[in-house]
């Protein structure tokens, strides 16, 4: 059962351009959506969150958009970096407490100077 | 201030043994968290333990068993290990059960 779905393995883009990571999610109640990201030999690094009851969040370049009626979860960085090259992860929180994380399969990210 | 530590870093078994790894949350963090990587797949839930009790668990077999002690830091046992459980075992921890989790870089475990 997966409850949250990468579908793109890898992305490429050119430095100063827009990066788009996709997720989609499915059994959604009151819900909470993070995106982590991973370098290699390290375990994954927070990124950036939203809830359910938002449609987007923006942390300098980072922004996170929540489509609730697609169920679909979008990560948009600009302008993307040499430094952003790495694996991404969405994740989204359920139980209560929000106690249980499920994670994405990930999206590897290639920036290129 | 320290991040999240784990130990050992990686770890070689061979099949049917048993397997204790261990993880020290960032200060003041009282929730801890266990994952396991398997390679091109996403972190899988395990367990979270928050103020010493187990308040979620993933879908794993009654081979895996975690605790927590009274300085929050978390064991991660397995037992009569088969070559699927190779993996990365990542630990996290938060303030609270729903909280922004942090990650230790892992524990790289191979069965052979």
């Amino acid at each position: 059962d997966q409850q949250v779905k990468q579908n793109s393995p890898s992305l490429s883009v050119q430095e100063g351009r827009i990066s788009i990571l996709n997720c989609d999610y499915t059994n959604s109640m009151f819900d909470y959506f993070l995106w982590y990201k991973k370098y290699p030999a390290e375990g994954p690094t927070f990124l950036i969150s939203i809830s359910s009851i938002k449609d987007k969040n923006e942390d300098g370049r980072f922004t996170v958009f929540l489509n609730k009626s697609a169920k679909h979860l979008s990560l948009h960085i600009v302008p993307s970096q040499p430094g952003d090259s790495a694996v991404y992860f969405c994740a989204r929180t359920e139980g209560y407490n929000f106690n249980k994380f499920y994670f994405g399969s990930g999206t590897k990210l290639n920036v290129k100077p | 201030d320290a991040g999240v530590t784990q130990s050992p870093t990686h770890l070689i078994k061979t099949r049917g043994q048993h397997v204790t790894l261990r993880c020290s949350p960032i200060s003041g963090h009282k929730s801890v968290s266990w994952y396991q990587q398997v390679l091109g797949q996403g972190p899988q839930f395990i367990f979270q333990y928050y103020e010493k009790e187990e308040r979620g668990r993933g879908n794993f077999p009654d081979r895996f068993s975690a605790r927590q002690f009274p300085n929050y830091s978390s064991e991660l046992n397995v037992n009569a290990l088969l070559l699927g459980d190779s993996a990365l075992y990542l630990c996290a921890s938060s303030f609270s059960p729903g909280g922004v989790q942090y990650f230790g870089p892992g524990t790289r475990l191979t069965v052979l």
